[in-house]
């Protein structure tokens, strides 16, 4: 079965950059999608088709997918961003699969 | 503005059955997979299974093959997860989403509230 690793976490200072990676076989040949999950929320989506951003999802946020690693971009992270995030991705032999999330610290 | 209105908490004993549903409005119900995802206290999100409104296609994870069924009702725009004797390890959150139209892959847009399903003796 497929399976996407995600670092368990990431700690960002206000105003700087935050990455979060998911490293999965050969993900760049897949498409990567990411959701932000807030404290007792429902997951949002944030990223479809590795960099695409859905109506409402502020520019800050961006991603990129390439080799084994696919990345979401948070730039002049916020308060407000802190939360759990996952990405997603369909297999054709493992159907729908999540990473592990990441949970972001806004120091 | 696109939907997903699940029905509310439960608390169940283990060996009963439960069925829990996601009400879908403000789109075409029957032309988009909707998804289901477990998230059990305090981890991550875990998906179960996928079904097609439109003629009832529906894949599950190994995982959860044999554990839960996954219907719809397209006359009525709900879909369900349905369990026929609960466990104490099912004790968690379930979410439904709205998948893409045409094929099962995709992304998952809008998510529903999320049904608590606590089972305890």
């Amino acid at each position: 079965s497929y399976v996407l690793t995600q670092p368990p976490s990431v700690s960002v200072a206000p105003g700087k950059t935050a990455r979060i990676t998911c490293g999965g076989n050969n993900i760049g040949s897949k498409s990567v999608h990411w959701y932000q999950q807030k404290p007792g929320q429902a997951p949002v989506l944030v990223i479809y088709y590795d960099s695409d951003r859905p109506s409402g999802i502020p520019e800050r946020f961006s991603g990129s997918n390439s080799g084994n690693t696919a990345t979401l971009t948070i730039s002049r992270v916020e308060a407000g961003d802190e939360a759990d995030y996952y990405c997603q991705v369909w297999d054709s032999s493992s159907d729908h699969v999540f990473g592990g999330g990441t949970k972001l610290t806004v120091l | 503005e696109v939907q997903l209105v699940q029905s509310g908490a439960e608390v169940k004993k283990p060996g009963e059955s439960l069925k829990i549903s996601c009400k879908g409005s403000g789109y075409s119900f029957t032309s988009y997979w909707i998804g289901w995802v477990r998230q059990m206290p305090g981890k991550g999100l875990e998906w179960m299974g996928i079904i097609y409104p439109g003629d009832s296609d529906t894949r599950y994870s190994p995982s959860f093959q044999g554990q839960v069924t996954i219907s719809a009702d397209k006359s009525i725009s709900t879909a369900y997860l349905q369990w026929s004797s609960l466990k104490a390890s099912d004790t968690a959150m379930y979410y439904c989403a709205r998948g893409t139209t045409g094929t099962t892959g995709g992304w998952f847009d809008p998510w529903g509230q999320g049904t608590l399903v606590t089972v305890s003796s």
